[in-house]
């Protein structure tokens, strides 16, 4: 399958603690987002990284949060001291500078904080 | 900033029939892309129709068909002979022009449900 891959597909972890997640996009694709969608609610834009360079993030991305994608290839987010709040479905979606379909969604990570 | 409405929660179809979804957007640029992507219960989403906004002729794929109404600022999605493997969450999403992040502003969805 060539499509996006995200892992863990779901993660349940105790208030406070870290996680990481991971994606990896469409091969040929040089751009990379990161979006948290809550329940009821449509997809937020995180952060977005054309090949290793992160060259936007969003006011939602606190201090807690950190996206890198070493070599332009996969990416992680890491969500430290995590809280209730942070309770999401997170996406990874990719595109390509020439593509203008929009982009390609992973199947997303699901994190519950307990 | 760009918004995107979509002012339909919840609507439903019946097997066979016509729905049309609504949604506008609030921006100052000219140029943009607006997108219909499909989300169904547990899987990823997936793209369904774009309109490129310097294109007066409305977009269609088979059968989705879109409604741009640029100076309304209003692009509906029209599904016609609806199946059950329609029944979805159907997000409408904006994009500004090439350049920049090219990110997307989504809506808050519909639920669109197939009856048989």
């Amino acid at each position: 399958d060539t499509g996006v891959s995200q892992n863990p597909r779901h993660k349940i972890t105790k208030r406070g603690q870290n996680v990481t997640f991971r994606c990896d996009p469409i091969s040929e694709h040089n751009r990379l987002y990161w979006y948290r969608q809550t329940l009821g609610q449509g997809p937020e834009f995180l952060t977005y990284f054309q090949n290793e360079a992160q060259l936007e993030k969003s006011r939602l991305l606190s201090d807690r949060f950190s996206a890198e994608r070493p070599k332009g290839s996969f990416s992680t987010l890491e969500i430290q001291r995590t809280e209730q709040g942070d309770s999401a479905m997170y996406l990874c979606a990719s595109s390509s500078r020439l593509n203008n379909h929009g982009a390609f969604f992973g199947q997303g990570t699901r994190l519950t904080v307990v | 900033a760009q918004t995107v409405t979509q002012s339909q929660p919840e609507m439903s179809v019946q097997e066979a029939e016509t729905v049309t979804l609504s949604c506008t957007y609030d921006t100052s640029e000219s140029d943009y892309y607006l997108f219909w992507y499909k989300q169904p219960p547990s899987r990823q989403m997936i793209l369904v129709i774009r309109q490129e906004a310097y294109k007066q002729q409305n977009a269609t794929e088979n059968r989705f068909s879109v409604n741009f109404q640029k100076a309304a600022k209003s692009f509906s999605l029209k599904i016609s002979d609806s199946q059950l493997g329609d029944a979805a969450m159907y997000f409408c999403a904006y994009r500004s022009p090439v350049g920049g992040s090219e990110k997307l502003v989504f809506g808050k969805g519909t639920k669109l449900t197939v009856n048989p």
